[in-house]
């Protein structure tokens, strides 16, 4: 299994500032996911980030909006950019299980997830 | 398209009674398909998993699902209900085989459970 610790769990952030959220991962994984749950709703992949690559963002998201940083293989971060009210929700990272080296190890395994980071926005 | 669906979003059932909640795919390949459950203010736990072994799982907490190809399903049971089983459930699928292969959630069903 993989242990995931976010930071922050949760916070508070005025409207048009931006929020940082680091995902810490006890081994190396080759990607990474990052994850929206808006109140009351499902998850929703925003992007998938390679250490070395840039991140492949799903449709609806933007680098601008989004932009994710993945310095290693252990580590990696989401900003939230120029905030509303609407992007409050939880954030979550997540990696798959296999921890396979390359784009063609087995996905039999589960994803495990963090915590998550609650966000509000005022 | 690929997607998941979880035919009800609430389902309340009495303690000790059986417990259903029902889940349809659709996928292209032969997927892999697992149940997560999301306790309030708590992160997202693996119930159980498919993964093209035996078309009957079985989990933790005494749940199980079983995957039915002919009717594209994978349903999670459990015989008898525990206040404890109060949460959300996701059902989920993997489209593909590689590492690289995205997973889509179902929109979620609240279960809760009458004393």
């Amino acid at each position: 299994s993989a242990v995931i610790s976010q930071k922050p769990s949760r916070d508070i952030c005025q409207r048009g500032t931006s929020l940082t959220i680091q995902c810490q991962v006890d081994s190396q994984v080759t990607m990474m996911f990052w994850y929206r749950q808006q109140p009351g709703q499902s998850l929703t992949l925003i992007a998938t980030a390679n250490q070395g690559s840039e991140a492949t963002y799903e449709s609806g998201f933007v680098i601008d909006k989004f932009p994710i940083s993945r310095p290693n293989l252990t580590f990696s971060t989401l900003t939230v950019s120029n905030m509303s009210p609407e992007d409050s929700s939880i954030y979550l990272c997540s990696v798959d299980g296999n921890r396979g080296q390359g784009a063609f190890a087995g996905a039999s395994d589960e994803q495990f997830f963090g915590p998550g980071t609650r966000l509000t926005v005022l | 398209a690929q997607s998941v669906t979880q035919l009800d979003s609430h389902v309340s059932v009495s303690e000790g009674t059986p417990v259903l909640l029902r889940c349809n795919y659709s996928s292209s390949y032969s997927p892999s398909l697992f149940w997560y459950v999301q306790h309030p203010n708590k992160g997202l736990q693996l119930l159980l998993k498919y993964t093209s072994a035996a078309t009957l799982v079985k989990g933790i907490n005494g749940f199980e699902a079983e995957f039915k190809k002919s009717e594209t399903s994978f349903h999670l049971t459990k015989p008898s209900a525990h206040m404890s089983d109060a949460a959300e459930y996701f059902c989920v699928v993997r489209l593909g085989y590689s590492s690289a292969s995205k997973i889509i959630f179902g929109s979620g069903t609240r279960l809760s459970i009458r004393p």
